[in-house]
């Protein structure tokens, strides 16, 4: 079945590091993969999404590109800030059987200090 | 535009009893999902309903668990009797009626969640 594996946390950061969260996915097919952010206190929000192999999506100078040929995802931002502290969580949406479903890794905490 | 909220926040109950979870949807969005994150794991789909009908109910986890959508717009999600591992934080997420397979990807809205602890 479907699933997707991300790099456990949590990851410890100075401000203006390099981040880089590693994700993966399991799928049958060509699957949508999205990442999201959970703030302290707040709901899930898209972070950014791509939907199609070699796509590069990007939000508040964060990317990640869809790699077909190593299945994966992974979340790249050249220099992080404090106010990026959350969890990041991986997910993919698959495109048959019950194909709104969204299917989560396990969540990444990312804490950037000054 | 008001975003998706659910009620309440926190809870905390003794095994053994009843909880009931509220979600209300974006204003206007057929698609309404549950998922729950348990013990800090992955993020879990536990149903989908499109307006009132319960399209996808595959990942809800056994029958102490009930939700219900009634009139299509806002809906609960009932624990009857509640475990001890179904603590947890229960997200709700909403969504326009988009398109099936390869067109357009309708962005799925989350609410702030309900921690939920079962004592």
């Amino acid at each position: 079945g479907n699933s997707v594996t991300q790099m456990e946390g949590p990851v410890t950061l100075s401000e203006e590091a390099f981040l880089t969260i590693n994700c993966t996915y399991t799928a049958t097919g060509y699957p949508s993969l999205f990442w999201y952010v959970q703030y302290p206190g707040e709901g899930l929000q898209l972070l950014l999404k791509a939907t199609k192999a070699d796509d590069k999506g990007s939000n508040k100078g964060f990317e990640a590109t869809y790699r077909k040929e190593t299945t994966s995802f992974h979340l790249e931002k050249g220099s992080v800030q404090v106010s990026d502290s959350a969890v990041y969580f991986c997910a993919l949406r698959g495109i048959s059987g019950g194909y709104n479903k969204l299917i989560f890794g396990a969540g990444t905490r990312l804490a950037v200090h000054p | 535009e008001a975003g998706v909220t659910q009620f309440p926040s926190h809870s905390v109950i003794e095994k053994g009893q009843t909880v009931t979870l509220r979600c209300d949807p974006i204003s206007g969005h057929d698609n309404l999902y549950w998922y729950r994150r348990v013990m800090g794991k992955e993020i879990k789909f536990l149903l989908h309903f499109v307006k009132e009908s319960k399209q996808d109910e595959s990942g809800m986890p056994n029958n102490r668990f009930l939700a219900e959508r009634t009139g299509g717009t806002y809906s609960t999600l009932k624990v009857q009797p509640a475990e001890l591992e179904d603590s947890g934080v229960y997200f709700c997420a909403s969504s326009h009626l988009g398109l099936a397979g390869g067109g357009s990807v309708d962005e799925q809205f989350f609410g702030p969640g309900t921690r939920l602890t079962v004592l």
